[in-house]
């Protein structure tokens, strides 16, 4: 079947480095996007994968190997506004999203 | 600002009582999506219109369908909403075949009384 795993919860420190895993199984799969979501709010796109590698947006980074068919969302100088849930979403012959990973940033 | 609208924010509804949430979009994105979300959950593909073309989702329940009258709008019906179809909806779009990159509205959270 096809599938995205990822952790459910995460937490770390303000100031701090985090990393969200996410390990797929899709079928035709050509990429793996990143979306955070606030509690009440809509998915806001973060970050897309198409090739094996670290792209990188200010302080989120996101990294495919398509080889171990992993990848991660990497989240640097986390602030507190940067508590959410974060998605990350299989592009192929279906889009399948991840059940999603709450991140809780302490003081 | 170029962006996804929905309305209403909020919509209640009765139990078995036809309701349609909207969508429209200034974007000019031809492919428009709709999606249902419940609490602590990923949102979870319905159907999706590729210029006029519809794809329905395999597990998409007969009760829900969607109209898309022109480029800009997106309807979702739900012919008889039960005490489960309680969530948000929440509708989406992206240019072309580029699926990775979706812009969502605000969603309207719906509730079945």
């Amino acid at each position: 079947g096809q599938s995205l795993e990822q952790p459910s919860e995460v937490t770390a420190v303000e100031g701090a480095i985090v990393q969200i895993n996410c390990t797929y199984q899709t079928s035709g799969f050509y990429g793996l996007s990143w979306y955070q979501q606030h509690d009440g709010g809509a998915p806001t796109f973060l970050s897309y994968n198409a090739l094996d590698g670290l792209e990188e947006t200010g302080r989120f980074s996101s990294f495919l190997s398509r080889s171990d068919s992993y990848g991660y969302l990497l989240l640097q100088e986390l602030q507190m506004k940067d508590s959410a849930s974060y998605f990350c979403a299989g592009i192929g012959y279906q889009l399948i999203w991840g059940a999603g990973t709450k991140l809780i940033i302490k003081p | 600002d170029a962006m996804v609208i929905q309305n209403p924010r909020y919509q209640v509804t009765q139990f078995g009582k036809p309701v349609t949430l909207s969508c429209s979009q200034t974007l000019n994105h031809n492919v428009m999506y709709w999606y249902q979300q419940k609490s602590s959950q990923a949102p979870k593909l319905l159907f999706h219109y590729y210029d006029k073309d519809f794809n329905n989702e395999a597990d998409t329940p007969d009760n829900f369908q969607s109209r898309r009258p022109n480029t800009s709008f997106c309807f979702l019906d739900i012919r008889s909403p039960g005490l489960g179809d309680a969530a948000m909806y929440l509708c989406a779009t992206s240019r072309g075949g580029r699926q990775e990159t979706q812009y969502f509205g605000p969603g309207t959270r719906l509730l079945v009384l």
